[in-house]
């Protein structure tokens, strides 16, 4: 079966830094795009950024470019997220998305994981 | 950047209705936009993709259509399990970002 973990989350100040790991299983990693997606309490989901899955592209949200950095290592079929400069406004449930090209050209998000709960706050 | 809005934001409804659910973009998006279903607790669900593809699974009650700017989420004869929070998605241009979503409720 398809599966998306998340780890990492939890309580950390405003300014600090957290990073946030998703480990997959069942299918090929390396052959997929990544995407990290979060939704705070009550809030709408919000995409974060993704990445190519040679680790060749990646692009982010304009809230977050230049603090979080999403890397991979294929190898070990994770995915990553570095928070720095951490606000109160990113507090949210991250979830780590698989991205599957239907064969159209885009590429839609077609398994989640259960989230990762992260809070910013003093 | 293009900006989704949805619309209604609230759907009262009861099981055995048609909800229609509209998305609508600022710029076109061609055909690259999915639908999601969200439920309390859990993580969305996808459930079209390019506009008026059911993904794997998803029951044939769900019908998306559309493309450029408006697109259109019908749910035919709603199951007690329906009921929940709709999100649409563009993946035509970055950054990607959802719409702000319509919740589907009981009446």
């Amino acid at each position: 079966d398809v599966q998306l973990v998340e780890s990492g989350g939890g309580l950390v100040q405003p300014g600090g830094s957290l990073r946030l790991s998703c480990v997959a299983s069942g299918f090929a990693f390396d052959n997929y795009w990544m995407t990290w997606v979060r939704q705070a309490p009550g809030k709408v989901v919000e995409w974060v950024g993704n990445i190519k899955g040679d680790g060749s592209a990646k692009y982010y949200v304009d809230s977050v470019e230049g603090r979080f950095t999403i890397s991979r290592d294929n190898a070990k079929n994770s995915l990553y997220l570095q928070m720095d400069s951490l606000r109160a406004e990113d507090t949210a449930v991250y979830y780590c998305v698989r991205d599957t090209n239907y064969g159209s050209g885009s590429y839609y998000g077609d398994c989640w994981g259960q989230g990762t709960l992260v809070t910013v706050s003093s | 950047e293009i900006v989704l809005t949805q619309s209604p934001a609230t759907l009262s409804l009861s099981p055995g209705d048609r909800a229609t659910l509209s998305c609508r973009a600022s710029q076109s998006v061609r055909s690259s936009l999915a639908w999601y279903q969200q439920k309390p607790g859990q993580a969305p669900r996808l459930l079209i993709y390019d506009a008026s593809n059911r993904a794997a699974g998803i029951p044939v009650r769900f019908s998306g259509s559309g493309s450029g700017t408006d697109f259109t989420l019908t749910i035919n004869s709603l199951e007690p399990e329906d009921f929940a929070v709709y999100y649409c998605h563009q993946r035509s241009s970055w950054p990607l970002p959802f719409g702000p979503g319509t919740k589907v409720e009981i009446k």
